[in-house]
């Protein structure tokens, strides 16, 4: 069975950092492309990176771009999100997901608030 | 970079049709035709239900339908079933490598 679960949210301070983990199970991880995804408390669904299978290839959306790093451990099964600079708009559930054009499945987020 | 514009909310009874409505530009939906959709019950993760445009996922009800003319997509839910009251975001591949999600419709099943 495809499950992937997040961990590593948390409260962090304005301008502090967080590193955010999946852990991928029931595929052959190192086969796909992944992506991260948040929302907002309330609101609707931003992407906000993906990194190829080999890592050769990554890319951020707009808002994190520059703060945020994507990265994967292909031998360990996981997905990885470093992201530095952390503003109060960057407060959201954060869910990877196994991407295509499409992305599925999702995993069950992981909340991440940043506040003073 | 904008969301693609969804409806706020629609409505239906139980039996009936509904389409959702999702509008993007010539940099995402006019150009490619990697347009899914995903359904999101309160507290939970989004699902697929319609990837390519138009394709289903294996298993998944026929009552779900998709499609697309020029910058904008639809997803039709027939048969309405109380299960499908939910919210429906729409999401394109764009010609930045990026992917943008419409804002998202609630479902309300009256």
């Amino acid at each position: 069975q495809v499950q992937l679960v997040e961990s590593g949210g948390g409260l962090v301070k304005p301008g502090g950092s967080l590193r955010l983990s999946c852990a991928a199970s029931g595929f052959t991880f190192s086969d796909y492309y992944m992506s991260w995804i948040r929302q907002a408390p309330g609101k609707g669904l931003e992407w906000v990176s993906y990194i190829s299978d080999s890592s050769s290839n990554t890319n951020y959306a707009d808002s994190v771009k520059g703060r945020f790093i994507i990265s994967r451990d292909n031998v360990k099964n996981s997905l990885y999100l470093h992201m530095n600079s952390l503003r109060a708009e960057d407060t959201a559930i954060y869910y990877c997901a196994r991407r295509r054009y499409w992305f599925d499945p999702w995993g069950q987020g992981t909340l991440v608030t940043v506040s003073s | 970079q904008s969301a693609l514009t969804q409806p706020a909310s629609v409505s239906g009874s139980p039996g009936q049709s509904i389409t959702i409505s999702c509008t993007g530009t010539s940099s995402d939906i006019g150009t490619y035709n990697y347009v899914s959709w995903y359904q999101q019950h309160p507290g939970k993760a989004p699902k697929l239900m319609i990837y390519d445009v138009s394709r289903r996922p294996s298993g998944l009800s026929n009552r779900f339908s998709g499609s697309k003319s020029g910058n904008r997509a639809s997803l039709t839910i027939s048969g309405l079933q109380a299960d499908d009251e939910a919210d429906y975001y729409c999401s394109s591949y764009t010609s930045r490598n990026t992917w943008m999600f419409g804002g998202g419709t609630k479902l309300t099943v009256l």
